[in-house]
Protein backbone atom coordinates (compact mmCIF):
# COMPACT_ATOMS: atom_id res chain seq x y z
CA UNK A 1 0.00 0.00 0.00
CA UNK A 2 1.28 3.64 -0.74
CA UNK A 3 2.26 5.14 2.37
CA UNK A 4 3.74 8.35 3.07
CA UNK A 5 5.93 8.96 6.82
CA UNK A 6 7.18 12.02 8.19
CA UNK A 7 9.10 10.50 11.51
CA UNK A 8 9.02 14.01 13.43
CA UNK A 9 6.29 15.88 14.06
CA UNK A 10 8.63 18.79 15.73
CA UNK A 11 12.03 19.77 14.80
CA UNK A 12 13.65 22.52 16.34
CA UNK A 13 16.55 24.34 15.07
CA UNK A 14 18.59 27.19 15.54
CA UNK A 15 18.98 30.08 13.16
CA UNK A 16 21.66 29.86 10.49
CA UNK A 17 21.99 25.86 11.71
CA UNK A 18 20.81 23.09 8.46
CA UNK A 19 17.71 21.37 8.56
CA UNK A 20 16.32 18.35 7.13
CA UNK A 21 12.98 17.07 7.20
CA UNK A 22 11.88 13.28 6.97
CA UNK A 23 9.81 12.07 4.76
CA UNK A 24 9.70 8.51 3.20
CA UNK A 25 7.28 6.74 0.96
CA UNK A 26 6.28 3.31 0.53
CA UNK A 27 5.30 3.01 -3.55
CA UNK A 28 6.87 0.46 -6.10
CA UNK A 29 7.06 2.87 -8.85
CA UNK A 30 8.19 5.99 -9.79
CA UNK A 31 6.80 7.96 -7.53
CA UNK A 32 5.89 11.99 -7.93
CA UNK A 33 6.63 13.38 -4.66
CA UNK A 34 5.56 16.63 -3.16
CA UNK A 35 6.34 18.88 -0.02
CA UNK A 36 3.73 21.75 1.33
CA UNK A 37 4.01 24.12 3.51
CA UNK A 38 1.43 26.09 5.96
CA UNK A 39 2.96 29.07 7.54
CA UNK A 40 1.29 30.66 10.46
CA UNK A 41 -2.48 32.33 9.24
CA UNK A 42 -1.45 31.11 5.68
CA UNK A 43 -2.74 29.06 3.01
CA UNK A 44 -1.91 25.95 2.77
CA UNK A 45 0.79 25.67 -0.34
CA UNK A 46 2.80 24.02 -2.76
CA UNK A 47 6.44 24.42 -1.81
CA UNK A 48 8.29 22.35 -4.73
CA UNK A 49 7.79 18.69 -6.14
CA UNK A 50 10.38 16.79 -7.18
CA UNK A 51 10.10 16.79 -10.74
CA UNK A 52 10.53 20.52 -11.06
CA UNK A 53 14.09 19.69 -9.41
CA UNK A 54 14.04 23.32 -8.53
CA UNK A 55 15.11 24.87 -5.11
CA UNK A 56 12.51 26.95 -3.61
CA UNK A 57 13.43 29.62 -0.61
CA UNK A 58 16.42 27.85 -0.03
CA UNK A 59 14.58 24.28 0.27
CA UNK A 60 15.49 21.41 -2.15
CA UNK A 61 14.52 17.96 -1.73
CA UNK A 62 16.53 14.97 -3.47
CA UNK A 63 14.45 11.48 -4.57
CA UNK A 64 16.16 8.89 -3.12
CA UNK A 65 14.30 5.95 -4.74
CA UNK A 66 17.14 3.33 -2.83
CA UNK A 67 16.29 4.07 0.83
CA UNK A 68 12.45 5.39 -0.70
CA UNK A 69 12.69 9.41 1.11
CA UNK A 70 12.02 12.34 -0.31
CA UNK A 71 13.80 14.43 2.84
CA UNK A 72 13.71 18.46 2.66
CA UNK A 73 16.76 20.19 2.78
CA UNK A 74 18.23 23.99 3.48
CA UNK A 75 21.65 24.97 4.04
CA UNK A 76 20.99 27.70 6.61
CA UNK A 77 17.85 28.27 8.63
CA UNK A 78 15.64 31.42 8.87
CA UNK A 79 13.36 32.68 11.21
CA UNK A 80 10.81 32.85 8.70
CA UNK A 81 11.17 29.35 7.90
CA UNK A 82 8.84 28.34 10.85
CA UNK A 83 5.77 26.43 9.74
CA UNK A 84 4.04 23.21 9.27
CA UNK A 85 5.66 21.25 6.49
CA UNK A 86 4.20 18.14 4.45
CA UNK A 87 4.73 15.62 2.55
CA UNK A 88 2.47 14.11 -0.16
CA UNK A 89 2.60 11.21 -2.61
CA UNK A 90 -0.26 10.52 -5.51
CA UNK A 91 -2.30 7.64 -5.42
CA UNK A 92 -2.02 5.52 -8.44
CA UNK A 93 -5.59 5.31 -8.82
CA UNK A 94 -6.88 9.12 -8.87
CA UNK A 95 -5.81 12.78 -8.23
CA UNK A 96 -5.25 12.34 -4.72
CA UNK A 97 -2.50 12.37 -2.35
CA UNK A 98 -1.53 10.56 0.51
CA UNK A 99 -0.09 12.95 3.29
CA UNK A 100 1.89 12.66 6.08
CA UNK A 101 1.08 13.46 9.13
CA UNK A 102 3.30 16.41 9.26
CA UNK A 103 6.49 17.85 10.60
CA UNK A 104 6.39 21.39 12.66
CA UNK A 105 9.54 23.45 12.12
CA UNK A 106 10.57 25.93 14.46
CA UNK A 107 13.51 28.20 14.14
CA UNK A 108 14.70 29.22 17.24
CA UNK A 109 16.45 33.01 17.44
CA UNK B 1 -7.86 37.07 -8.61
CA UNK B 2 -8.12 33.42 -8.44
CA UNK B 3 -8.37 31.30 -5.52
CA UNK B 4 -10.65 29.46 -3.64
CA UNK B 5 -12.65 31.07 -0.97
CA UNK B 6 -13.99 29.02 2.29
CA UNK B 7 -16.69 30.39 4.28
CA UNK B 8 -17.44 30.98 7.01
CA UNK B 9 -13.70 31.30 8.55
CA UNK B 10 -14.74 30.44 12.41
CA UNK B 11 -18.24 28.34 13.13
CA UNK B 12 -19.58 27.71 16.43
CA UNK B 13 -22.15 24.39 16.54
CA UNK B 14 -24.41 23.12 19.65
CA UNK B 15 -24.68 19.54 19.50
CA UNK B 16 -27.32 17.75 17.63
CA UNK B 17 -27.08 20.59 14.82
CA UNK B 18 -25.78 20.18 10.97
CA UNK B 19 -23.68 22.96 9.57
CA UNK B 20 -22.83 23.31 5.81
CA UNK B 21 -19.08 24.97 5.18
CA UNK B 22 -19.33 26.57 1.75
CA UNK B 23 -16.19 26.12 -0.29
CA UNK B 24 -16.11 28.15 -3.84
CA UNK B 25 -13.49 28.24 -6.66
CA UNK B 26 -12.92 30.46 -9.60
CA UNK B 27 -9.85 28.81 -10.84
CA UNK B 28 -11.82 26.55 -13.41
CA UNK B 29 -10.63 23.78 -11.76
CA UNK B 30 -12.66 19.67 -12.31
CA UNK B 31 -11.55 18.93 -8.99
CA UNK B 32 -12.60 19.42 -5.56
CA UNK B 33 -11.57 17.76 -1.70
CA UNK B 34 -12.66 18.24 1.44
CA UNK B 35 -10.02 17.65 4.19
CA UNK B 36 -9.63 17.36 7.80
CA UNK B 37 -6.66 18.87 9.59
CA UNK B 38 -6.16 17.51 13.22
CA UNK B 39 -2.55 17.95 14.99
CA UNK B 40 -0.37 15.14 14.76
CA UNK B 41 -2.90 13.61 11.96
CA UNK B 42 -1.71 15.84 8.57
CA UNK B 43 -4.75 16.14 6.60
CA UNK B 44 -7.50 13.63 6.41
CA UNK B 45 -9.82 13.13 2.99
CA UNK B 46 -13.27 13.67 3.80
CA UNK B 47 -15.00 13.64 0.46
CA UNK B 48 -13.75 14.84 -3.16
CA UNK B 49 -15.34 15.38 -6.56
CA UNK B 50 -13.80 14.90 -9.76
CA UNK B 51 -16.75 16.16 -11.93
CA UNK B 52 -19.55 18.20 -11.49
CA UNK B 53 -22.65 16.16 -10.05
CA UNK B 54 -20.46 13.25 -8.99
CA UNK B 55 -18.62 12.90 -5.76
CA UNK B 56 -16.83 9.94 -3.58
CA UNK B 57 -16.02 9.26 -0.28
CA UNK B 58 -12.46 9.34 1.46
CA UNK B 59 -11.29 8.35 4.39
CA UNK B 60 -13.22 9.57 6.87
CA UNK B 61 -16.49 10.38 5.20
CA UNK B 62 -18.66 8.77 8.07
CA UNK B 63 -20.57 12.03 9.34
CA UNK B 64 -20.16 14.04 6.35
CA UNK B 65 -22.69 14.99 3.32
CA UNK B 66 -21.53 17.17 0.08
CA UNK B 67 -22.79 18.09 -3.14
CA UNK B 68 -21.16 19.20 -6.63
CA UNK B 69 -24.50 21.02 -8.64
CA UNK B 70 -21.72 23.36 -9.81
CA UNK B 71 -18.40 23.35 -10.81
CA UNK B 72 -17.41 26.34 -8.77
CA UNK B 73 -18.83 25.04 -5.61
CA UNK B 74 -18.30 22.11 -3.08
CA UNK B 75 -20.08 22.63 -0.01
CA UNK B 76 -20.01 20.31 3.37
CA UNK B 77 -22.46 19.97 5.55
CA UNK B 78 -20.87 18.35 8.61
CA UNK B 79 -24.26 16.35 9.86
CA UNK B 80 -25.43 15.55 13.64
CA UNK B 81 -24.20 12.17 13.08
CA UNK B 82 -20.53 13.35 13.30
CA UNK B 83 -18.93 12.30 16.64
CA UNK B 84 -16.14 14.36 17.04
CA UNK B 85 -17.12 17.72 14.59
CA UNK B 86 -14.55 20.47 16.34
CA UNK B 87 -11.55 20.56 13.66
CA UNK B 88 -10.10 22.88 10.68
CA UNK B 89 -11.12 22.11 7.80
CA UNK B 90 -9.58 22.50 4.49
CA UNK B 91 -11.29 22.46 0.85
CA UNK B 92 -8.75 22.18 -2.32
CA UNK B 93 -9.34 22.14 -5.82
CA UNK B 94 -6.94 21.06 -9.04
CA UNK B 95 -6.50 20.02 -13.02
CA UNK B 96 -6.64 22.99 -14.95
CA UNK B 97 -7.86 22.35 -18.02
CA UNK B 98 -5.93 21.09 -20.78
CA UNK B 99 -2.91 20.97 -18.06
CA UNK B 100 -2.41 18.01 -17.16
CA UNK B 101 1.10 18.22 -15.62
CA UNK B 102 -0.97 20.41 -13.35
CA UNK B 103 -2.67 17.59 -11.54
CA UNK B 104 -1.78 17.08 -7.93
CA UNK B 105 -1.00 20.54 -7.61
CA UNK B 106 -3.45 21.28 -5.36
CA UNK B 107 -4.54 24.86 -4.30
CA UNK B 108 -5.79 25.15 -0.66
CA UNK B 109 -9.01 27.56 0.67
CA UNK B 110 -8.17 29.60 4.03
CA UNK B 111 -10.24 26.98 6.19
CA UNK B 112 -13.05 26.78 8.36
CA UNK B 113 -12.70 26.08 12.11
CA UNK B 114 -15.81 24.65 13.12
CA UNK B 115 -16.41 24.24 16.94
CA UNK B 116 -18.96 22.01 18.36
CA UNK B 117 -20.24 23.85 21.64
Amino acid sequence: AQRVTQPEKLLSVFKGAPVELKCNYSYSGSPELFWYVQYSRQRLQLLLRHISRESIKGFTADLNKGETSFHLKKPFAQEEDSAMYYCALPMDSNYQLIWGAGTKLIIKP
Amino acid sequence: DGGITQSPKYLFRKEGQNVTLSCEQNLNHDAMYWYRQDPGQGLRLIYYSQIVNDFQKGDIAEGYSVSREKKESFPLTVTSAQKNPTAFYLCASNIPPGQRSGANVLTFGAGSRLTVL
